[in-house]
């Protein structure tokens, strides 16, 4: 079955640099991988995804991925934090044949003035 | 406009009451899910469908029942069966094989 883990549930960065959200998964054929942001309160937004095709993935408010299948994994980035990136962050996948959609706990991203 | 929508945002029950939650979208999405989200845990599937009239079971379906008779319709009910219901619930729906699912807005539900 597939699975993600999040390293750090809160992450600190200072405004202006570099972002980087650890994803690492588990599945068992070439997975589909999405992150997403979500804000207090609110439902949650696709940031960007991974289906096949190029590894490095670029998605909304200047955030990109890079798939790793030697390290299973599909750490999140972001050259230059803005403080409106304050939100919470989650990875998913999926194996596709079931249509089932796993969450990692998810990474608190907080930035410093 | 198309899209998601969760009904109501919050809602409050008494404890031993069964409690429906509502989800419909106009977005001809083949699958939809359902989400319960406590702070620390992520987001946890509780049960999903990937056509009418047929369902699975998520991670943690005890406690809880769904329905899906209308392609545009996923409702979920919170029985008296479920130990810990107060949490914040997320609905979402999907095309399938692969593709990211989008979320409604989320029901609050607080049982005293």
């Amino acid at each position: 079955a597939q699975s993600v883990t999040q390293l750090g549930s809160h992450v600190s960065v200072s405004e202006g640099a570099l972002v980087l959200l650890r994803c690492n998964y588990s599945s068992s054929v070439p997975p589909y991988l999405f992150w997403y942001v979500q804000y207090p309160n609110q439902g949650l937004q696709l940031l960007l995804k991974y289906t096949t095709g190029a590894t490095l993935v670029k998605g909304i408010n200047g955030f990109e991925a890079e798939f790793k299948k030697s390290e299973t994994s599909f750490h999140l980035t972001k050259p230059s934090a803005h403080m409106s990136d304050a939100a919470e962050y989650f990875c998913a996948v999926s194996e596709g044949r079931d249509d089932k959609i796993i969450f990692g706990k998810g990474t608190r991203l907080h930035i410093l003035p | 406009d198309g899209g998601i929508t969760q009904s109501p945002k919050y809602l409050f029950r008494k404890e031993g009451q069964n409690v429906t939650l509502s989800c419909e979208q106009n977005l001809n999405h083949d699958a939809m899910y359902w989400y319960r989200q406590d702070p620390g845990q992520g987001l946890r599937l509780i049960y999903y469908s990937q056509i009418v009239n047929d369902f699975q079971k998520g991670d943690i379906a005890e406690g809880y029942s769904v329905s899906r008779e209308k392609k545009e319709s996923f409702p979920l009910t919170v029985t008296s069966a479920q130990k810990n219901p107060t949490a914040f619930y997320l609905c979402a729906s999907g095309s399938g094989q692969g593709a990211e699912a989008f979320f409604g807005q989320g029901t609050r539900l607080t049982v005293v």
